[in-house]
């Protein structure tokens, strides 16, 4: 099955840098690549995706880039506000969306040092 | 549009009992997944359910088991608590049909087994 690793698991920036997160799979029928964000107390929340047709996409101050030869991908995100204090997670997928085969990594806890 | 509800949203049991989460899905919705969530393994799935049907099922033991009514509310059982079942569940749920679409995710019931 679908293996996902994700790095750094804790990443502390200041205010204002930029933050950016990695992740790599194993199944090369991936094609459906989305990253959650949980904030305390919540259940996850999906922040952007992308699709293996695609190798980047932006909003706003998020950004997400796909290496399909390299399988990996990852989440950039710019002049970072406390706001974005949470966990990221990135999944990847072979059915296109949804629940089914969409595997996650363990997780990544940002923190937004002022 | 009232989002994903999840009950209880606290609990805690002792080692041998069986606990029943409850997840009513957004309106309209009829793919509900179940996700365990613990510190450092990330976001595990356990089963979808669509049209009353399980689809699929993650790596977890046979005391692990759900199911869904005809109205999309969902339920899942632990039976036989052990501690390591100590986790938040999550259940999300998907508006097309069950390989299409964003999870939208509920807050969640943490469980813990003492």
């Amino acid at each position: 099955g679908e293996n996902v690793e994700q790095h750094p698991s804790t990443l502390s920036v200041q205010e204002g840098d930029s933050a950016v997160i990695k992740c790599t799979y194993s199944d090369s029928a991936s094609n459906y690549f989305p990253w959650y964000k949980q904030e305390l107390g919540k259940g996850p929340q999906l922040i952007i995706d992308i699709r293996s047709n695609v190798g980047e996409k932006k909003d706003q101050r998020i950004a997400v880039t796909l290496n399909k030869t390299a399988k990996h991908f990852s989440l950039h995100i710019t002049e970072t506000q406390p706001e974005d204090s949470a966990v990221y997670f990135c999944a990847a997928s072979s059915s296109g969306g949804g629940a089914d085969g969409l595997t996650f990594g363990k997780g990544t806890h940002l923190i937004i040092q002022p | 549009k009232a989002g994903v509800t999840q009950t209880p949203r606290y609990l805690i049991k002792t080692r041998g009992q069986q606990v029943t989460l409850s997840c009513s899905p957004i309106s309209g919705h009829r793919s509900v997944s179940w996700y365990q969530q613990t510190p450092g393994q990330g976001l595990q799935f356990l089963f979808e359910y669509f049209s009353e049907t399980q689809r699929n099922k993650g790596n977890f033991p046979g005391r692990f088991s759900g199911r869904q009514f005809s109205n999309s509310r969902s339920e899942m059982n632990v039976s036989t608590l052990e501690l390591g079942d100590s986790a938040l569940y999550l259940c999300a749920s998907t508006a097309g049909g069950p390989n299409t679409g964003e999870l939208f995710f509920g807050e969640g019931s943490r469980l813990t087994v003492l």
